[in-house]
C-alpha cells in the first residue's frame, strides 16, 4: 500500500538556525501534500501545502519544495524561534484519503 | 466559525465495555476522517465518509471498530469490547471535498483521549 517515510525522527537546532525536514512517497498519483504542526496535547494544525503542480511554495519563513519525479518533498523553517517547537507531520494523498509520515519533534534551543 | 468538535474530550472505560466518540464536523463539510494517534506515533487512517457513505473502511484495525455518520453531518466511531490496546487519541477530520483525490484541507478536531484499563 501507500507508504509515507518521513525523516529525521527528531531535530534539534539552535535559535535562528534553519530545520529541514524530507518526506518520501510512494503512490505517483499522489498530488497534494500538506504539512502539519501539533504542539503537545493539541490538534494538528495545517501550516503549508502544496500540489503537484508546482514545485515550490512559501509563506514566511516557511517553505515546501516538491520533487514529483523523485517522490519526495520537504519542509523548510527558516530563522527558528522557541515557538516552532512541536511535532511536524507530511502527509500525501492516496486514493481520496490523506496518509502520513511517522513525523519528526523539532526542538528549537534559545 | 465554529471548527470541529468532539465528545467525549477523555474517556476512560474498562476493557471489555464499549464505547462511542462523537465527531462535530464543520458546517457543509461533505467529507469526515478518522484517525487513531498512539502515544508519540503518527496519525493511523481509520475511516472517511463522503456524506453519508463509507468508501473506504480500509483502516478500522477489526471488526470491533465502527462508525457511521447520519444526516451528512455528525459521525460516531464505535469500539466494541474494547481493549487495552485500543488506547490512543482519536481524531477527526472535515474538509470540503471539492477537488478530485483527497486534495481539499482537512481541519482538525481536539480528539478525544480513550483510556482502556
Amino acid at each position: 500500500g501507500e507508504n509515507v517515510e518521513q525523516h529525521p525522527s527528531t531535530l534539534s537546532v539552535q535559535e535562528g538556525d534553519s530545520a529541514v525536514i524530507k518526506c518520501t512517497y510512494s503512490d505517483s498519483a499522489s498530488n497534494y501534500f500538506p504539512w502539519y504542526k501539533q504542539e503537545l496535547g493539541k490538534r494538528p494544525q495545517l501550516i503549508i501545502d502544496i500540489r503537484s503542480n508546482v514545485g515550490e511554495k512559501k509563506d514566511q519563513r516557511i517553505a515546501v519544495t516538491l520533487n514529483k519525479t523523485a517522490k519526495h518533498f520537504s519542509l523548510h523553517i527558516t530563522e527558528t524561534q522557541p515557538e516552532d517547537s512541536a511535532v511536524y507531520f507530511c502527509a500525501a494523498t492516496h486514493q481520496d484519503k490523506l496518509i502520513f509520515g511517522t513525523g519528526t519533534r523539532l526542538q528549537v534551543f534559545p | 466559525g465554529a471548527g470541529v468538535s468532539q465528545s467525549p474530550s477523555n474517556k476512560v472505560t474498562e476493557k471489555g465495555k464499549d464505547v462511542e466518540l462523537r465527531c462535530d464536523p464543520i458546517s457543509g463539510h461533505t467529507a469526515l476522517y478518522w484517525y487513531r494517534q498512539s502515544l508519540g506515533q503518527g496519525l493511523e487512517f481509520l475511516i472517511y465518509f463522503q456524506g453519508n457513505s463509507a468508501p473506504d473502511k480500509s483502516g478500522l484495525p477489526s471488526d470491533r471498530f465502527s462508525a457511521e455518520r447520519t444526516g451528512g453531518s455528525v459521525s460516531t466511531l464505535t469500539i466494541q469490547r474494547t481493549q487495552q490496546e485500543d488506547s490512543a487519541v482519536y481524531l477527526c477530520a472535515s474538509s470540503l471535498d471539492e477537488l478530485a483525490g483527497g486534495g481539499d484541507t482537512q481541519y482538525f478536531g481536539p480528539g478525544t483521549r480513550l483510556t482502556v484499563l
